[in-house]
């Protein structure tokens, strides 16, 4: 079946500086997947940061960035100054045949920016 | 703008009680969802409805009902509540279409003791 998988459980970044997100995913579908990344800032549901549907598309929103790669099933996150304000916890998601509509999520990344 | 509220907040159960979480949307969406999220792993899909009086089991459906009496309303049933559902539940909606962005509610954090 389809997985999407985050390596870091924990970032911790100094405010200014950049930050990368790892996603990787796996599908068995001979189609290419649709590739999101979620945020859930304390208290909060979880919210649609940016996606792509297209392999080798770049997603961009709120200064992050990622780009769809179907060659290292990669779709990693990217920010090139972090704001404080970004502290939350970051899901990549993944929808694929037979219903796009049902999603799977990585264990998620929590950021913490300090200042 | 989009809403979707879940009740409880928050819930203390005990083993072999009943359980049961509500959720409701305001988006006119025709998808709603549950996850479970338990620590260190992802959102995974317990239900999910297309339609009001229609479910659809996700990836771990066993041990949880679900119920869509409308199209606005979606709840999570435990029957019989154990210890290893403890976690926090999510409720979505998205609108039909495969990139439709799922709208979240702020979860609810159940204990089974």
């Amino acid at each position: 079946g389809d997985s999407v998988t985050q390596t870091e459980g924990q970032v911790t970044v100094s405010e200014s500086k950049s930050l990368i997100i790892n996603c990787t995913y796996s599908t068995t579908s001979i189609a290419y997947p649709n590739l999101f990344w979620y945020v859930r800032y304390p208290g909060e549901g979880l919210q649609l940061l940016l996606k792509v549907i297209t392999a080798g598309q770049k997603g961009s929103s709120r200064g992050f960035e990622a780009t769809y790669n179907k060659e290292t099933t990669s779709f990693h996150l990217q920010k090139a100054s972090v704001q404080e304000s970004d502290s939350a916890v970051y899901y990549c998601a993944l929808g694929d045949l037979p219903n796009y509509n049902v999603l799977y999520f990585g264990s998620g990344t929590k950021l913490t920016v300090e200042p | 703008e989009a809403a979707v509220t879940q009740s409880p907040r928050s819930k203390v159960a005990v083993t072999g009680g009943k359980v049961t979480l509500s959720c409701h949307q305001t988006n006119n969406h025709d998808y709603m969802y549950w996850y479970r999220q338990d620590t260190g792993h992802g959102l995974r899909l317990i239900h999910y409805s297309y339609v009001a009086d229609s479910t659809e089991k996700g990836d771990i459906p066993d041990g949880y009902k679900a119920s869509r009496p409308s199209q606005e309303n979606f709840s999570l049933i435990l029957e019989l509540a154990s210890l290893s559902q403890t976690a926090v539940y999510f409720c979505a909606s998205s609108s039909l279409g495969g990139y439709a962005e799922q709208f979240f509610g702020p979860g609810t954090r159940l204990t089974v003791l």
